[in-house]
């Protein structure tokens, strides 16, 4: 069964530091998804990586995704307020025709002014 | 804004009832499907929605089940409610650009249900 594994769960960071999050995953997997949500909202769509050493980046924020070593990272640059959220990493599992996302645990992301 | 809506916001049900959530997407998200989110976890798949048949399914018993419309409209049905079954239930439909099924999932806005 596929699993996906984000650490850190919590982080705490000062407004302009750097930080990343991991997200590794068990199985073989074509799709990687970045999610973020903030309290007692839903899912907002931040990137949708499909291939080996695919790259993102919007704002602040980037992405990529190694499908060898099943890990994608989720960069922070200089680091705002405004990212404060939970963010969360999916694998896509396409057994059959099933659009089926596995979600990982979730980041916990408090930028500290 | 995902083209996704959810109904009701909020609901408050007691052990043993049933409860019918509603979702609704935007002309060509012919794929639904629906998320269990339990307060500190990530969502978990319960099931899909395709053309109005069920294509997938997650470790849910068959007291949670669905329909999908021809409008596409859907809607997840939870029998003989659990005080576990407390969660935002979140749906996630897939728009046609140029007529193909893009890679990415649009989340409604969730359903928060409470279980006494």
């Amino acid at each position: 069964e596929l699993k996906v594994e984000q650490n850190p769960l919590f982080l705490s960071m000062q407004e302009g530091k750097n930080y990343t999050i991991y997200c590794n995953y068990s199985t073989t997997s074509d799709r990687l998804y970045w999610y973020r949500q903030d309290p007692g909202k839903s899912l907002e769509s931040l990137f949708v990586l499909l291939s080996n050493g695919a790259v993102k980046q919007e704002g602040r924020l980037m992405a990529s995704l190694d499908t060898k070593a099943r890990l994608s990272t989720l960069h922070i640059t200089a680091a705002v307020h405004d990212l404060s959220a939970t963010y969360f990493c999916a694998v896509g599992n396409y057994g059959g025709a099933t659009n089926k996302l596995i979600f990982g645990t979730g980041t916990l992301l408090a930028v500290q002014p | 804004e995902t083209g996704v809506t959810q109904s009701p916001t909020h609901l408050i049900k007691t052990r043993g009832q049933q409860v019918t959530l509603r979702c609704s997407s935007q002309s060509g998200h012919n794929t639904v499907s629906w998320y269990q989110q339990a307060l500190g976890q990530g969502p978990q798949f319960i099931f899909q929605y395709y053309r109005e048949e069920e294509n997938g399914r997650g470790n849910f018993p068959p007291r949670f089940s669905g329909l999908q419309f021809p409008n596409y409209s859907s809607e997840l049905n939870v029998n003989a409610l659990e005080l576990d079954d407390s969660a935002l239930y979140l749906c996630a439909s897939k728009p046609l650009v140029g007529g193909l099924s893009t890679d990415t999932q649009y989340f409604g806005p969730g359903t928060r249900l409470t279980v006494l």
